[in-house]
């Protein structure tokens, strides 16, 4: 079963604008990730954050963590027409060894 | 970076044959891959846990019968979809693992049923 929700499932925004996605998870974890992937296409991963971290930051990119309300947001900042893609935030399943389990994945979509 | 490689991209096939997916870890050893199924606008869903030698375990729903994984080295591991349908069509997606989570991904497999 997945373990992530992220939403909004859908975000449409405009060029320039920053762009924030939120995970919940429901059991306990070691670390979360963050991916991307374009339409039909394979998967990047993007940042990876433990279960000891509360902030990191990559770029444009800037990831939270709170363990205790089992949640990430990822914020990506400036954002630009090629930022437009699913993303997924991820994490270990312990029921399945070292396997990631994915949420349903938010779809953004950056306008110029 | 650590590369893994998934073939073939797209293939099409007739309904009741059977398709096989290679992933290879090209410059690390995989001791386990992972399986994934994505059907269109959804997320990625794991099939099957595979480690190099042993049989693979699989998750709940996934017909170990109809998708069949070799995991024969520590740089392969093969998914054989046996006697497809339309609705076997999907994205599928490996990813390898040395240790801890699978970070690295192949590009993924479409395939069509037709």
């Amino acid at each position: 079963s997945q373990q992530g929700e992220e939403d909004p499932q859908a975000l449409s925004i405009q060029e320039g604008e920053n762009a924030t996605m939120n995970c919940s998870y429901k059991t306990s974890i070691n670390n979360l990730q963050w991916y991307r992937q374009n339409s039909g296409r394979g998967l990047v991963h993007l940042i990876l954050i433990r279960s000891n971290e509360r902030e990191k930051h990559s770029g444009r990119l800037r990831v939270t963590l709170d363990t205790s309300k089992k949640s990430s947001s990822l914020l990506i900042t400036a954002s630009r027409a090629a930022d437009t893609a699913s993303y997924f935030c991820a994490t270990v399943s312990y029921q399945a060894g070292t396997a990631l389990i994915f949420g349903k994945g938010t779809t953004l979509s950056v306008s110029s | 970076g650590a590369v893994v490689s998934q073939h073939p991209s797209r293939v099409i096939c007739k309904s009741g044959t059977s398709v096989k997916i290679e992933c290879r870890s090209l410059d690390f050893q995989a001791t386990t891959m992972f399986w994934y199924r994505q059907f269109p606008k959804q997320s990625l869903m794991l099939m099957a846990t595979s480690n190099e030698g042993s049989k693979a375990t699989y998750e709940q729903g996934v017909e170990k019968d109809k998708f069949l994984i070799n995991h024969a080295s520590l740089t392969l591991s093969t998914l054989t979809v046996t006697s497809a349908h339309p609705e076997d069509s999907s994205f599928y997606i490996c990813s390898a693992s040395q240790t801890g989570p699978g970070a690295f991904f192949g590009q993924g497999t479409r395939l069509t049923v037709v």
